[in-house]
């Protein structure tokens, strides 16, 4: 079945440390997405690629970071200069953009706690 | 900076009764919107694209509208059931590349018995 798998589904964090969440896709899409969920606010950007080897900044990238070594994978670590990470992290993917925009396709997420 | 407002934030219905969920957008050079339910605790299930050029899409039950223009779009619910108790979240996709979503904070329905 074609989709988006993020794991691990809960991950637990000590101050200081960095944790990596993962997320692949086997939807041949070319662009991928992190965005992070609080309560009461909507949905905000991290970071996003279009192609391997390239990605973009979003609204909240400080203390974040991503590779993109393949088209299949789109790995966000959250890393201790994030000051509050608690949240719960969304992977998306579609089609590269183009003029029309191509729909998108979200993982189940990740649930982050600092302990 | 494109804003994304939903109202209501909160709605309780009996089953079976039709509703109307709604989306606003500030600025309206979008490619599209898009329309998606989120389950407690879950990712987002995507219902229904409406592309800019377009003023409405249907999908079963469901049928989403736009208006560019006005900066307004609205999610038709028809013959309510419990099943669709959850969070449905309105996004448009900004136009200036990067295929981008901006995403409303949602409208948290609960359908009862």
């Amino acid at each position: 079945d074609g989709g988006i798998t993020q794991s691990p589904k809960y991950l637990f964090r000590k101050e200081g440390q960095n944790v990596t969440l993962s997320c692949e896709q086997n939807l041949n899409h070319d662009a991928m997405y992190w965005y992070r969920q609080d309560p009461g606010q909507g949905l905000r950007l991290i970071y996003y690629s279009q192609i391997v080897n390239d990605f973009q900044k979003g609204d909240i990238a400080e203390g974040y970071s991503v590779s993109r070594e393949k088209k299949e994978s789109f790995p966000l670590t959250v890393t201790s200069a994030q000051k509050n990470p608690t949240a719960f992290y969304l992977c998306a993917s579609s089609y590269r953009d183009s003029p029309l925009g191509e729909e998108a396709f979200f993982g189940q997420g990740t649930r982050l706690t600092v302990v | 900076k494109q804003e994304v407002t939903q109202i209501p934030a909160a709605l309780s219905v009996p089953e079976g009764e039709n509703l109307v969920l709604n989306c606003s957008f500030t600025d309206s050079a979008i490619y599209n919107l898009q329309w998606f339910r989120q389950d407690p605790g879950k990712g987002l299930t995507s219902l229904l694209l409406i592309q800019s050029s377009q003023r409405e899409q249907t999908s079963g039950r469901l049928n989403a509208s736009l208006d560019k223009s006005s900066g307004r779009s609205t999610l038709y619910i028809a013959a309510s059931q419990p099943g669709d108790s959850a969070t449905y979240l309105c996004a448009v996709r900004r136009r200036g590349g990067g295929n981008k979503l901006t995403f409303g904070t949602g409208t948290q329905l609960k359908v009862e018995l």
